[in-house]
């Protein structure tokens, strides 16, 4: 089955820099792949997410890559705020399996 | 606020016991997914259920058991419960696919003792 990995799994960066956290993956039919936000006592949110006919989609601050040969995707935020603070998880899915499989997650801290 | 509820926000039970923990889908979304967050194992995929019918099954034990009802809440089932199974439930819900946005309901804490 699919196999994601996530890195790194602590993040800190000082505010208004950017901060990259980046996934690999192990299934070359997966096409889909979403990003995930979650905050203290909450649910994961999407924030953004690609599919594997595109190779950069950009939402405001936040960015997402995808280089299908090397099988990896990488999230950009921009301009980190500190509400970027949050736990983030990257996912994978292989269209007909029906199933997202999560990487482990990057605790993202934003210092003021 | 997703529009996904979920029912009880926390759970407290022993160990050997039974409980069901409840979902209710955003409006109009026919998919529901379930999901199991630990410490140790991350979000872990459990079952997913379209308009009724299982789609897809995940790591989940045979001690845990999922349906969905023509209204389309869904509820989770987990029975002889072990000290393992502490750990954050959550039900997601999306308008049919996996490749739709699944937005996540709050999640159910379950302790088991």
């Amino acid at each position: 089955g699919e196999n994601v990995e996530q890195h790194p799994s602590t993040l800190s960066v000082q505010e208004g820099d950017s901060a990259v956290i980046k996934c690999t993956y192990s299934d070359s039919a997966s096409n889909y792949f979403p990003w995930y936000k979650q905050e203290l006592g909450k649910g994961p949110q999407l924030i953004i997410d690609i599919r594997s006919n595109v190779g950069e989609k950009k939402d405001q601050r936040i960015a997402v890559t995808l280089n299908k040969t090397a099988k990896h995707f990488s999230l950009h935020i921009t301009e980190t705020q500190p509400e970027d603070s949050a736990v983030y998880f990257c996912a994978a899915e292989n269209f007909g399996n029906e199933k997202l499989t999560f990487g482990t997650g990057t605790r993202l801290t934003i210092i003021p | 606020d997703s529009g996904v509820t979920q029912t009880p926000k926390h759970l407290i039970t022993a160990t050997g016991q039974r409980v069901t923990l409840r979902c209710s889908p955003r409006s109009g979304d026919l998919s529901v997914y379930w999901y199991q967050q630990s410490l140790d194992q991350g979000l872990q995929f459990l079952i997913q259920y379209y308009n009724g019918e299982e789609r897809a099954k995940g790591n989940i034990l045979e001690r845990f058991s999922a349906q969905q009802f023509p209204d389309l809440h869904s509820e989770l089932n987990l029975s002889s419960l072990e000290l393992g199974d502490s750990a954050l439930y959550f039900c997601a819900s999306s308008v049919a696919g996996v490749t739709d946005t699944q937005y996540f309901g709050p999640g159910t804490r379950l302790t088991v003792l």
